[in-house]
């Protein structure tokens, strides 16, 4: 079956724009996390999805970060007031059930310039 | 900041060596996964570990916890060139998160 889609796969913005990033997991997943991947390094936990609900955003580094997945299926990653810093590849990653200790599949990811 | 570490940080090989590579982390889990990452296939689960288990198999994968040392190890047997990639280890976080944390990764080059 098809896996985890993310899109764009590429995105470039100039500092101060808005973006907004797009996850389709795996029909009939639960959970739904976000994660950002900086070069060189392991992804970092964003933000948690239980279904339509967000149970966990402890990974947002500001509140320029915000998610969402109305639906329970399609999830939105929006960065406001893009940094340089925010250039990093964002992962999306879901799994069958709910809470932790169960496979995560994740996306290509999006690559995201802010310039 | 990431709690998990990967030893060694990058290791190159011979096509058909073995391939040993640690995780160690800092606070109690309930369980340890370990992830490949290449540029073709992005990131792929490879193995779960419990933390009430020691050893768990997967074909030429084998995974050892040990909790008392707050470590992991992953053996690759008779390595391939298709297992060169980025290896991460992830752990649950402290109760009460949802949060997953990866380790910094070793990367792997099999020569062939």
């Amino acid at each position: 079956g098809a896996g985890v889609s993310q899109s764009p796969r590429y995105k470039v913005a100039k500092r101060g724009q808005d973006v907004a990033l797009r996850c389709d997991p795996i029909s009939g997943h639960v959970s739904l996390f976000w994660y950002q991947q900086a070069l060189g390094q392991g992804p970092e936990f964003l933000t948690y999805f239980q279904n339509e609900a967000q149970l966990d955003k402890s990974g947002l580094p500001s509140d320029r970060f915000f998610a969402e997945r109305p639906e329970g299926s399609v999830s939105t990653l929006k960065i406001q007031r893009t940094q340089q810093e925010d250039s990093a590849v964002y992962l999306c990653a879901s799994s069958l059930r709910s809470g932790r200790g169960y496979e995560q599949y994740f996306g290509p990811g999006t690559r995201l310039t802010v310039t | 900041s990431q709690q998990g570490e990967e030893d060694p940080q990058a290791l190159s090989i011979q096509e058909g060596e073995n391939a040993t590579m640690n995780c160690s982390y800092k606070t109690s889990i309930n369980n340890l996964q370990w992830y490949r990452q290449n540029s073709g296939r992005g990131l792929v689960h490879l193995i779960l570990i419990r933390s009430n288990e020691r050893e768990k198999h997967s074909g030429r994968l084998r995974v050892t916890l040990d909790t008392s040392k707050k470590s992991s190890s992953l053996l690759i047997t008779a390595s391939r060139a298709a297992d060169t990639a980025s290896y991460f280890c992830a752990t649950d976080a402290t109760s009460g998160t949802y949060k997953y944390i990866f380790g910094t990764g070793t990367r792997l080059k099999v020569l062939a």
